[in-house]
């Protein structure tokens, strides 16, 4: 079975400019996440949509946004990238709101911003 | 609101050693409790999880971790170490508080180097 998938696998951009972001979840989960993970931290959390609606936001600014698709797809945007937003970005799925389900990560996007 | 400390950025152990990776939690209600490892340019794999049935969890690759209520602890342990261990290790934590939907929180990882 596929796990989570995300794409583009790495990503440069320039500060002022704006990203997307996409992951596709597991088969069956309704549930997609978002995390930040700066060199060397462990994963932030951004955002959590369940059935298509944001059901739970990180302490991120307003250049962060998200959404979610009737195929339970998902993506991110940023807005006026800053350097401080150079990260891997990680996305999870899971059956329900996290919690007691599990969350199964995908590889990530590796964003640059120079 | 949650949180979790991971003590030891690295933690070096010989091959075949015990590996010890600690973790301790807070949080107002009671915590699910997870350990994730992350190989070089990978994503999170999760190792086991916690989730108010048994107090000792056994995970895959021969991990376990026991949830220490009166400690707020959850520390992973191996008997034996392995070479293909070596990797950077997350503790997290999350709750039903709010129907879930604030996520996981990870603590800042702890690298586990094999000594040969």
């Amino acid at each position: 079975d596929a796990g989570v998938t995300q794409s583009p696998t790495h990503l440069i951009k320039t500060r002022g400019q704006h990203v997307t972001l996409r992951c596709s979840p597991i088969s069956g989960h309704k549930s997609v996440s978002w995390y930040q993970q700066v060199l060397g931290q462990g994963p932030q959390f951004i955002f959590q949509y369940y059935e298509k609606e944001e059901r739970g936001r990180g302490n991120f600014p307003d250049r962060f946004s998200a959404r979610q698709f009737p195929n339970y797809s998902s993506e991110l945007n940023v807005n006026a990238l800053l350097l401080g937003d150079s990260a891997l970005y990680l996305c999870a799925s899971s059956l329900g709101l996290a919690g007691s389900y599990e969350q199964y990560f995908g590889p990530g996007t590796r964003l640059t911003v120079t | 609101a949650q949180s979790v400390t991971q003590l030891g950025s690295h933690v070096s152990v010989s091959e075949g050693a015990l590996v010890l990776l600690r973790c301790n939690y807070s949080s107002s209600v009671p915590p699910y409790l997870f350990w994730y490892v992350q190989y070089p340019n990978q994503g999170l794999q999760l190792l086991l999880k916690y989730t108010s049935a048994a107090t000792l969890v056994k995970g895959i690759n021969g991990f376990e971790a026991e949830f220490k209520k009166s400690e707020t602890s959850f520390h992973l342990t191996k008997p034996s170490a392995h070479m293909s261990d070596a990797a950077e290790y997350f503790c997290a934590v999350s709750s039903n508080s709010g129907g879930g939907a604030d996520g996981l929180t990870f603590g800042k990882g702890t690298h586990l180097i094999i000594q040969p």
